[in-house]
């Protein structure tokens, strides 16, 4: 089975700091993306990288960055939080392009940030 | 654009009565079409998903979903709903290029004893 870890289930940040929030997966899948979830609102794409140190722009990217040095870890940055980004992260990733490939997903961080 | 509306934002089911979750989307191109499940505090787990092929998909838990392409749905069924079925049910669809997903705002659904 694909395992994607997310490196904290939960988070509670101050306003201004600098947060990291860690994926990493274990079946050498090509995409990796991250998404916010909140309630009423569904899941919303940040961003996502289809191969090392390449990346590109979700619907919702203003806030973040992101890295992808390794193929199996991608990060996401917010380089200085607020607090609209209260939220529930997902991490995910899968195999090929093209789109019928399903995504895999992490457990989820939930970051406070106060 | 893609995009996938699910009708009701909450559902209720007594115990071992059918479980519908409506999903209809829009998609310029034959699309791949999925549904996820997610249990409280858990990221989302895979259901089932359709990609070419038979309309009618099974999926994991006794879950199917039809593909209809003349209404644009993929609705999700079930025969007989059990206490553990009570989570929150994602629709999702992709165009099959730049692995561009669109989930719907999802359905939460509870079983009654």
């Amino acid at each position: 089975d694909v395992k994607v870890t997310q490196s904290s289930r939960y988070l509670v940040k101050r306003t201004g700091e600098k947060v990291f929030l860690e994926c990493v997966q274990d079946m050498d899948h090509e995409n990796m993306f991250w998404y916010r979830q909140d309630p009423g609102l569904g899941l919303r794409l940040i961003y996502f990288s289809y191969d090392v140190k390449m990346k590109e722009k979700g619907d919702i990217p203003e806030g973040y960055s992101v890295s992808r040095e390794k193929k199996e870890r991608f990060s996401l940055i917010l380089e200085s939080a607020s607090t609209n980004q209260t939220s529930m992260y997902l991490c995910a990733s899968s195999f090929v392009s093209g789109g019928s490939s399903p995504l895999h997903f992490g457990n989820g961080t939930r970051l406070t940030v106060t | 654009a893609q995009s996938v509306t699910q009708l009701g934002s909450h559902v209720s089911v007594s115990e071992g009565a059918l479980v519908l979750l409506r999903c209809n989307y829009s998609s310029s191109v034959p699309p791949y079409l999925f549904w996820y499940v997610q249990y409280p505090n858990q990221g989302l787990q895979l259901l089932l998903k359709y990609t070419t092929g038979a309309t009618l998909v099974k999926g994991i838990n006794g879950f199917e979903a039809e593909f209809k392409k003349s209404e644009t749905s993929f609705h999700l069924t079930k025969p007989s709903a059990h206490m553990s079925d009570a989570a929150e049910y994602f629709c999702a669809v992709s165009e099959g290029y730049g692995q561009n997903f669109v989930f719907g705002p999802g359905t939460r659904l509870s079983v009654l004893p």
